[in-house]
């Protein structure tokens, strides 16, 4: 089945310590997005890309950075953990981006940070 | 701008129960609605969505959802709570300003189902 695929499911980190999650899709999609989910609470946009083009929000941090090689795979790097970003960061991808699409979601990553 | 409401942010429901999740939007133009379910530790799961087709909108599970613009709402409703059902809801809207399809959800209802 298509999908979208995120890696690892949970990941624990130190303060401070840099660490990349990774996302992949067979879904052979244009776009895709990156999300950070606070405990009971909406996700939120961080970024995304349309083809090898990357749209920052303008109120995600510094500290994150992405990167997408190819269409199948998108990465999320945070620089320099802190409490604050221990959440459940999720991937998703839409066929064109346009207006009223469809974002299928990976299952997402859970960050801890000690 | 584009915003959601969503009233609630738990509702629960007995098994067999009509389901009601409401949610308002503010547009300034004609928007574009959706419903999303996520499990616990699980992705969103697209349920059902509204692109200016017809009104009353059917989705998966046997959810389904009514535009109405004169109240500026999406809600949701399923007429059968089922046990499985219990998760949390996110109403979302599609942002004109944005690029790429962006979209701008609500902070999502938890749903409880009770035998």
């Amino acid at each position: 089945d298509a999908m979208v695929i995120q890696n690892p499911r949970y990941q624990v980190t130190q303060f401070g310590k840099p660490v990349t999650l990774s996302c992949s899709q067979t879904l052979n999609h244009n776009v895709m997005y990156w999300y950070q989910q606070k405990s009971s609470q909406a996700p939120k946009l961080l970024f995304h890309y349309y083809d090898k083009d990357f749209n920052n929000e303008a109120d995600t941090p510094d500290n994150f950075q992405s990167r997408r090689p190819n269409t199948s795979f998108c990465f999320l790097d945070i620089r320099s953990p802190g409490l604050g970003d221990a959440a459940m960061y999720l991937c998703a991808t839409s066929r064109e981006g346009r207006q009223g699409g469809t974002q299928h979601f990976g299952d997402g990553t859970r960050l801890s940070i000690l | 701008a584009q915003s959601v409401t969503q009233l609630g942010s738990h509702v629960s429901v007995s098994e067999g129960a009509l389901v009601l999740l409401r949610c308002n939007y503010s547009s300034s133009v004609p928007p574009y609605l959706f419903w999303y379910v996520q499990y616990p530790n699980q992705g969103l799961q697209l349920l059902l969505k509204y692109t200016s087709a017809a009104t009353l909108v059917k989705g998966i599970n046997g959810f389904e959802a009514e535009f109405k613009k004169s109240e500026t709402s999406f809600h949701l409703t399923k007429p059968s709570a089922h046990m499985s059902d219990a998760a949390e809801y996110f109403c979302a809207v599609s942002d004109p300003g944005g690029s790429q399809g962006n979209l701008i959800f609500g902070k999502g209802t938890k749903l409880s189902v009770k035998p």
